[in-house]
């Protein structure tokens, strides 16, 4: 079965720094690139970055470029995203993907790692 | 960027009806981009419909997609319970990835 399974939820104060994750499993991870979306509370879907699991190529949505980063680790079918500072603005579900070029479509996702900045 | 609007933001009707929803984009998108996902509450989203047309694994074919250029619709022809969610379109140009702000069908 494919499929992607994130970290568990998280509580951190203002300033602290994260990082989540993300493993794939049932399919060849190298193969796809895996897309990081963002849910505010009660609020749509962004997309903030994607990754390509071959060779790592990076792209940000220019809204959260310099603002998180995402990185991914091929040996154990992972993908990260990470935070050095974050705000209360960050308190959001975060969801990882797999784009699939064979659909060009968000095909399998993960379960959503919610975390919550609070002081 | 192209933003992507859809409407109506609330739809309201019954099992058993009809549902159209709509989403347009700021500038043409390859159709071959466009894709749907349904969202219920407490879930991750679901890929319904891919390449603005073809519909996804599993997918019943009451959902059906239809559009080019700027005007994407998604239908469901008869509704069941289980349809009421939101339902998000998103198109992938030039590096980027947008998705409209969702539509929320609800029971009326």
């Amino acid at each position: 079965e494919m499929q992607l399974v994130q970290s568990g939820a998280e509580v951190k104060k203002p300033g602290e720094s994260l990082k989540i994750s993300c493993k794939g499993s049932g399919y060849r991870f190298t193969s796809y690139l895996i897309a990081w979306v963002r849910q505010m509370p009660g609020k749509g879907l962004e997309w903030m970055g994607i990754i390509y699991g071959a060779d790592s190529h990076l792209t940000y949505s220019p809204a959260f470029q310099g603002q998180v980063t995402i990185s991914v680790d091929t040996t154990i079918s992972t993908a990260y995203l990470q935070w050095s500072s974050l705000k209360a603005s960050d308190t959001a579900i975060y969801y990882c993907a797999r784009y699939s070029g064979y659909v060009n479509g968000m095909d399998v996702w993960g379960q959503g790692t919610t975390v919550t900045v609070s002081s | 960027e192209i933003v992507l609007t859809q409407s109506p933001g609330t739809l309201s009707l019954s099992p058993g009806d009809r549902a159209t929803l709509s989403c347009r984009a700021s500038q043409s998108v390859d159709s071959s981009y466009l894709a749907w996902y349904q969202q219920k509450p407490g879930q991750a989203p679901r890929l319904l419909i891919y390449g603005a047309s073809s519909r996804a694994t599993a997918i019943p074919d009451r959902f059906s997609g239809s559009g080019s250029g700027t005007d994407f619709t998604l239908t469901i022809s008869r509704l069941e319970p289980e349809d009421f969610a939101v339902y998000y379109c998103q198109q992938y140009d030039n590096s980027r990835y947008t998705f409209g702000q969702g539509t929320k069908l609800e029971i009326k």
